[in-house]
């Protein structure tokens, strides 16, 4: 089954830190792009990062840029969020997503792992 | 960034009817257009890509159109499960940008 899982997300104080996994199974993975895509309850979808299949490129939302890392490992079919200097507004649920090339969408998405953010 | 924008943000429509939904780029993005809906709780759920291609498995009553700037989802006969969100995305340049969302409503 072709299928991606997040998981990491948790609560944290201001200015914490965190790790995001998310675990692809049923494709070939290093074919594949994956971005991270949240949510604020209620609220509509951000695009928040993104990296290429071999993992040569990678792009941030400006409101991520500098505190937030993209990485992937594709020998552990996975690729990780690491996200520093949290902020109140980080605070979603947060979906990685593949894509084969920018033609064809985000065409599998994870369930969603879940970051808190609150003193 | 692309800067994208979607109307109406919010739709009220009954069962059986044909209703369009809006979305307009800050500037051409040629035809890397996606639509994806969205239902409370879940992931969201790629309809359409490349502006007018369907997704495999999606109904035949959801279509895409339009290209450059202006481009619309069209659903030809509502049905009971297509009430949710609705949101268009630009994949032409990094970094992707997603409208803001149309939540369409039973009437």
């Amino acid at each position: 089954e072709v299928q991606l899982v997040e998981s990491g997300g948790g609560l944290v104080q201001p200015g914490g830190s965190l790790r995001l996994s998310c675990a692809a199974s049923g494709f070939p993975f290093s074919s594949y792009a994956v971005h991270w895509v949240r949510q604020v309850s209620g609220e509509g979808l951000e695009f928040v990062s993104g990296i290429r299949s071999n993992g040569d490129s990678t792009n941030y939302a400006s409101s991520v840029k500098g505190r937030f890392t993209i990485s992937r490992d594709n020998s552990k079919n996975t690729v990780y969020l690491q996200v520093d200097s949290l902020r109140v507004e980080d605070m979603g649920v947060y979906y990685c997503a593949r894509e084969g090339t920018r033609y064809y969408g985000m065409d599998v998405w994870g369930q969603g792992t879940t970051v808190t953010v609150s003193s | 960034d692309i800067q994208m924008t979607q109307s109406p943000s919010s739709l009220s429509a009954s069962i059986g009817d044909r209703v369009t939904i809006t979305c307009r780029a800050s500037q051409s993005i040629s035809s890397f257009l996606n639509w994806y809906q969205q239902k409370p709780g879940k992931a969201p759920k790629l309809l359409i890509y490349a502006a007018s291609s369907l997704q495999s498995v999606v109904p035949s009553r959801f279509s895409g159109s339009g290209s450059g700037t202006h481009f619309t989802l069209t659903i030809s006969s509502l049905q009971p499960e297509d009430f949710a969100s609705y949101y268009c995305q630009q994949s032409y340049s990094t970094p992707y940008t997603f409208g803001q969302g149309t939540k369409l409503e039973i009437k």
